[in-house]
C-alpha cells in the first residue's frame, strides 16, 4: 500500500487559515469515512485532532476542521496560532483492512 | 486514564529479531483493537499492524513477512516481533489504541529502537 499524498510544508501568518490536503485511491480515502488527522509536535506521540473525516474529539479546538471529497481528504485551521506549528499526519483505513498513513505535512507559522 | 507504555531493547543487531512489548493501564485489553506503529528518525508514521483480544491480526503489506503481533489478555499486554532487522527499522515504535468503529486515539509514548552492529 503506497502512503496517502501530503504536502510537505504549509505555512501561514497568524490569524490566517491554512488547509492540508491528503490525497489517496478509492481503496482507502476514497472509499470509506474513516480519514483522521493528527498533529504531532517535536519528540510527541501524535495527538488526534480530527476524525472520521470531520469529527473532533472533545477537547480539540473548533478552529480545526475537516472535509472530503472524492479521493482527498483536507485539514484546515482557521485562526492560525504559533501553537499550531507541527507536523500533521492524516490516516485512512483500507479496503484489505489496514492502515494507512499520509506523508506528512510541517506547518509553519510565520 | 488509559496509559499505554512501550518497553523493550534500545538496541538491535541486524538480522536479528526486534521485540517491544507495550503495557496497558486504564482499559480492559478486551475493549479495543491494538496497535503498533514506527516512525524513522526525521521520516513519516508507517502502521505497522494490529491485534484484537480474541488473536485477530492484520499487518502492513510491506512488513507482514517479518511481523507478528500477539497479546497477552492476562497481563494487558501486547507484542511486537520483527524479523531479519536491517539500519531501515531503526525508528521509534508506538503503540496505540484503536477502539471498534473509532481512530487511534490513546498513544504510547515511543520507544527508540536502534539497528546497529
Amino acid at each position: 500500500q503506497s502512503a496517502l499524498t501530503q504536502p510537505a510544508s504549509v505555512s501561514g501568518s497568524p490569524g490566517q487559515s491554512i488547509t492540508i490536503s491528503c490525497t489517496g485511491t478509492s481503496s482507502d480515502v476514497g472509499g470509506y469515512n474513516y480519514v483522521s488527522w493528527y498533529q504531532q509536535h517535536p519528540g510527541k506521540a501524535p495527538k488526534l485532532m480530527i476524525y472520521d473525516v470531520s469529527n473532533r474529539p472533545s477537547g480539540v479546538s473548533n478552529r480545526f476542521s475537516g472535509s472530503k471529497s472524492g479521493n482527498t481528504a483536507s485539514l484546515t485551521i482557521s485562526g492560525l496560532q504559533a501553537e499550531d506549528e507541527a507536523d500533521y499526519y492524516c490516516t485512512s483505513y483500507t479496503s484489505s483492512s489496514t492502515y494507512v498513513f499520509g506523508t506528512g505535512t510541517k506547518v509553519t507559522v510565520l | 486514564q488509559v496509559q499505554l507504555q512501550e518497553s523493550g531493547p534500545g538496541l538491535v543487531k541486524p538480522s536479528e529479531t526486534l521485540s517491544l512489548t507495550c503495557t496497558v493501564s486504564g482499559d480492559s485489553i478486551s475493549s479495543s483493537y491494538w496497535s503498533w506503529i514506527r516512525q524513522p528518525p526525521g521520516k513519516g508514521l508507517e502502521w505497522i499492524g494490529y491485534i484484537y483480544y480474541s488473536g485477530i491480526t492484520n499487518y502492513n503489506p510491506s512488513l507482514k513477512s517479518r511481523v507478528t503481533i500477539s497479546v497477552d489478555t492476562s497481563k494487558s499486554q501486547f507484542s511486537l516481533k520483527l524479523s531479519s532487522v536491517t539500519a531501515a527499522d531503526t525508528a521509534v515504535y508506538y503503540c496505540a489504541r484503536k477502539p471498534i468503529g473509532k481512530p487511534f486515539d490513546y498513544w504510547g509514548q515511543g520507544t527508540l529502537v536502534t539497528v546497529s552492529s
